[in-house]
């Protein structure tokens, strides 16, 4: 079974500052990989989604990179912001079996403070 | 357009007793699923729902819990003699397709806790 495990689990960083946050797998046999944040009282809100053929994919201050063959993905956040405090879930995409499936990490909690 | 709803949003029940939560997707989107998140918790895969096929059901933790979609429109998720260890958030997607090439999006959730 697909297990996907995200580091840290809660970040607190000041305004302004530069972040990393990690997630890896277990079977690199993914679809896609997906990185989504989640608000309290909200659903969840997808960020970016890096096909399996793909290395990374950039959004504004948003850049997800992935290496399939390690099993791992990180979302780097420039120059963060109050308003980027959130949980951050990473989230892989089953194929074959599985697909249609998304197996989700605990996410990391960041609180950016001003 | 709106986005995908969920009620109730909130829900207390006794221990025993059955619930049924309603979701309804994104017009057009043929693609629905069910997840749920306990506290602490990742959110785990439930159930998906795609056109006529024949729904995945293999992510349903036990016999009590069923679903049902009407076409490719509302769904309900029904819990049967609800435990404890059901009080969850649950939370429903769509999407245009099945296929992982696009975004699942996301309902605001069902906040469930039994007593």
């Amino acid at each position: 079974k697909q297990e996907v495990t995200q580091i840290p689990a809660a970040l607190s960083v000041p305004e302004g500052e530069n972040l990393v946050l990690n997630c890896s797998f277990t079977d690199s046999a993914i679809y896609n990989l997906q990185w989504f944040r989640q608000d309290p009282g909200k659903g969840l809100t997808s960020l970016l989604l890096i096909q399996s053929s793909q290395r990374e994919q950039t959004s504004g201050r948003l850049n997800a990179s992935l290496d399939k063959s390690s099993g791992r993905s990180t979302l780097y956040i420039a120059a963060s912001q109050p308003g980027d405090s959130a949980t951050y879930l990473c989230a892989v995409w089953g194929r074959g079996s599985t697909l249609g499936r998304l197996y989700f990490g605990r996410g990391t909690q960041l609180t950016v403070w001003p | 357009g709106a986005g995908v709803s969920q009620s109730p949003s909130n829900k207390v029940t006794e221990k025993g007793k059955d619930v049924e939560l309603r979701c309804d997707p994104i017009s057009g989107h043929t693609a629905l699923y069910w997840y749920r998140q306990r506290l602490g918790q990742g959110l785990e895969f439930l159930i998906y729902f795609q056109g006529n096929s024949a729904p995945d059901k293999s992510g349903l933790p036990s016999d009590r819990f069923s679903a049902e979609r009407t076409g490719e429109s509302v769904s309900t998720l029904t819990i049967q003699r609800t435990q404890q260890e059901d009080s969850a958030v649950y939370l429903c997607a769509s999407s245009l397709h099945l296929a992982g090439q696009e975004t699942q999006y996301f309902g605001p959730g069902t906040r469930l806790l039994v007593l």
